[in-house]
């Protein structure tokens, strides 16, 4: 079964400044989906990065990118710029490619944008 | 842009009650899913739902529970007889085709408390 550990449950950063979000996971997949998904207090999930395993190119989206290290399972994520719309949860999750389409994620870290 | 609609966004039940969360997929989506979230934990798996029946459960998803497309255009959630532990954020989900790299679309959730 496949694990996923986010190990801060909760960060703060000021605006303007970068801040770095770890994941790691525990699979024997080789091929699989990392995701990052931002939860503010709207409580919507929102999808903000994604990254497919046999790429090592790391994803970026605007001001959100990854450290996606596969032999070493982890994928974090980091946020230039932080705004304070930032202020969320932030999830980590785990897809397996092939025969499931669960997501498996990760207890969350609580992120405060301070102005 | 689409959005995954759930109703009611919180919801008071007593032990031992029915209760029918709902929710609107987005309209060409495929493939629909409910995760919970208990408080202060993980987002987890209850079940997925593909061409009028279920494609995957988890172990949480018991006799207790059900799902169902009733009218092509609301999935709905189902707990028979509700337990105290069942009181938790219930979170639809629905994408266009299985096992997405491009990660689902979540609602917004519903609280449901059971007292």
């Amino acid at each position: 079964a496949q694990t996923v550990t986010q190990s801060q449950p909760e960060m703060s950063v000021q605006e303007a400044e970068t801040v770095t979000l770890s994941c790691t996971y525990d699979t024997s997949e080789s091929n699989y989906y990392l995701f990052w998904y931002k939860q503010p207090p709207s409580r919507q999930m929102i999808l903000v990065i994604r990254q497919e395993a046999y790429k090592q190119q790391n994803a970026t989206e605007n001001r959100f990118s990854v450290n996606f290290q596969k032999a070493a399972k982890s994928f974090s994520l980091k946020i230039s710029d932080s705004q304070l719309g930032d202020t969320a949860m932030y999830f980590c999750a785990f897809m397996k490619q092939g025969g499931s389409e669960k997501l498996v994620f990760g207890k969350g870290t609580k992120l405060t944008v301070n102005p | 842009e689409p959005e995954v609609t759930q109703t009611p966004s919180h919801q008071v039940t007593q032990m031992g009650q029915e209760v029918i969360l709902r929710c609107v997929p987005i309209s060409n989506h495929l493939y629909f899913y409910w995760y919970r979230q208990i408080l202060g934990q993980k987002v987890e798996f209850l079940v997925s739902f593909y061409n009028n029946e279920i494609s995957e459960k988890s172990e949480i998803f018991d006799d207790q529970f059900s799902v169902e497309r009733p009218d092509g255009s609301n999935f709905t959630l189902k707990i028979r007889s509700t337990k105290l532990e069942d009181s938790a954020m219930y979170f639809c989900a629905s994408s266009f085709q299985r096992e997405t790299g491009t990660g689902y679309t979540f609602g917004s959730g519903t609280r449901l408390t059971v007292v």
